[in-house]
């Protein structure tokens, strides 16, 4: 098992530019989800998916969309970046989303968007 | 809405002592689930134990264990005889009933002295 990957590990972005930033898992989960890590602020969810086509926001969700159409892929685009989106991403996923499933992480993507 | 406070933004430890994290939330829930993560230099995100509101008995992990007052809405995570693989960013985090999203606090960073 490889777990949750992500890549890219780094990305250097213009302002304006679009990107997408991808995350799979082999581990068979329902549930995947996307955090931004900032300074002093914790995890904050972006969004957010139960299941294949099913999605739906988080706390922090403005300036990013995402998709399921399959069960280990969950993508997160960002369609106009801005310098308020630097940040280190991270994707994580779980069977289920319940409490008593673990949830597991990626390695994380460093974005700079100057 | 929930929130979750760790107001140590930074601990220091000498190897083989014992420290303890602070966390308090917010939340007009009786039943819900709360969890302290790892965070090392490999930004890495990993569970180290999970309390389920309802339970009276504290959660224990080898050497994790929780001191969790749900009347003082208070979680905090002790580390007995701490190693210097212990250093890293400590996350609370919370996630309530029916809901599939957690609740981050801005984590405390730990250091451990040899």
């Amino acid at each position: 098992n490889a777990g949750v990957t992500q890549t890219p590990k780094f990305q250097v972005l213009k302002t304006g530019q679009s990107m997408t930033l991808q995350c799979a898992q082999d581990m068979n989960h329902e549930y995947m989800s996307w955090y931004r890590q900032d300074p002093g602020m914790g995890l904050r969810l972006i969004h957010y998916s139960v299941g294949a086509g099913i999605t739906d926001q988080g706390e922090v969700p403005n300036g990013y969309n995402v998709s399921r159409s399959t069960t280990e892929d969950f993508p997160l685009r960002l369609l106009s970046a801005a310098p308020s989106q630097t940040s280190v991403y991270f994707c994580a996923s779980s069977y289920r989303g319940v409490p008593t499933d673990t949830q597991y992480f990626g390695p994380g993507t460093r974005l700079t968007v100057l | 809405a929930q929130t979750v406070t760790q107001s140590q933004p930074e601990m220091s430890v000498q190897e083989a002592e014992t420290v303890t994290l602070s966390c308090t939330y917010d939340t007009s829930e009786s039943d819900y689930y709360l969890f302290w993560y790892k965070q090392p230099p490999s930004r890495q995100m990993i569970l180290v134990i999970r309390q389920e509101a309802y339970k009276q008995q504290n959660a224990t992990e080898n050497r994790f264990s929780v001191n969790f007052q749900k009347a003082a809405k208070s979680f905090s995570l002790k580390i007995s005889d701490s190693q210097l693989g212990d250093a890293a960013m400590y996350f609370c985090a919370y996630q309530g009933p029916g809901t599939y999203k957690y609740i981050f606090g801005t984590g405390t960073r730990l250091k451990v002295l040899a």
